[in-house]
């Protein structure tokens, strides 16, 4: 089973900044938490990861808490474009990914 | 750079028909996986291969399904005979693993199976 809880929809308007919530309470210390999205009738598109610091990339941020149990990923200006499933998935480096329902951004202008 | 490249993207086939699915990962990515997504669901884990070796199987329905990646490149998923229920997309995905780590996954864009 997945190890995460996300909010199973969001709304964001175009231009506004989404952040996205996850709660990981029984992440385990080596677990990085990962994020990836899944636009329609696409594969899995990976975003961003990462095991303590916050992490920022061309697509996105990663604000994790002090105690690991919570992440928030960060779209700075949503687009139309990033209306997708977005996952939350906390993993050992190496193993497979145990996907959960994750969270539908829809983008409106 | 290509990404991970899957055929064929669509097929259908009657129930108790063979199928297989191939897939080409990212050059010079030693891990590979195939994953299996059902309508509304993420996706879950079929087989894990480092190299030409499968590391992890424990979810690969061993009575209908098989895969084999050959000189630890390209690979085959197959299933037979097909069963109504296996009618899902079929995800391959790659990554690198290297001594002390292992970098994030890229997947391929899916093989989408009706099974009629």
């Amino acid at each position: 089973d997945a190890k995460t809880t996300q909010p199973p929809s969001m709304d964001c308007a175009e231009g506004r900044a989404a952040n996205l919530p996850c709660n990981h309470s029984t992440i385990s210390g080596n677990e990085y938490v990962y994020w990836y999205r899944q636009i329609h009738s696409q594969g899995p598109q990976y975003i961003i990861h990462g095991l303590k610091n916050n992490e920022t990339n061309e697509m996105a941020s990663l604000i994790i808490t002090e105690d690991r149990k919570s992440s928030t990923l960060i779209l700075p200006h949503a687009t139309l474009r990033d209306t997708a499933v977005y996952y939350c998935i906390v993993s050992y480096a190496g193993t497979a990914l145990i996907f959960g329902k994750g969270t539908t951004l829809s983008v409106s202008s | 750079e290509a990404g991970v490249v899957q055929s064929p993207r669509y097929k259908i086939i009657e129930k108790k028909q063979p199928v297989a699915f191939w897939c080409n990962p990212i050059s010079g990515h030693n891990t590979l996986y195939w994953y299996r997504q059902n309508l509304g669901q993420g996706p879950e884990l079929l087989i894990r291969y480092e190299n030409e070796e499968a590391v992890d199987d424990s979810q690969l329905p061993k009575d209908r399904f098989s895969a084999e990646r050959l000189k630890g490149v390209d690979s085959t998923l197959k299933i037979q005979p097909a069963e109504l229920g296996d009618s899902a997309v079929y995800l391959c995905a790659s990554s690198l693993t290297v001594t002390g780590g292992t970098y994030e996954q890229y997947f391929g864009p899916g093989t989408r199976l009706t099974v009629t």
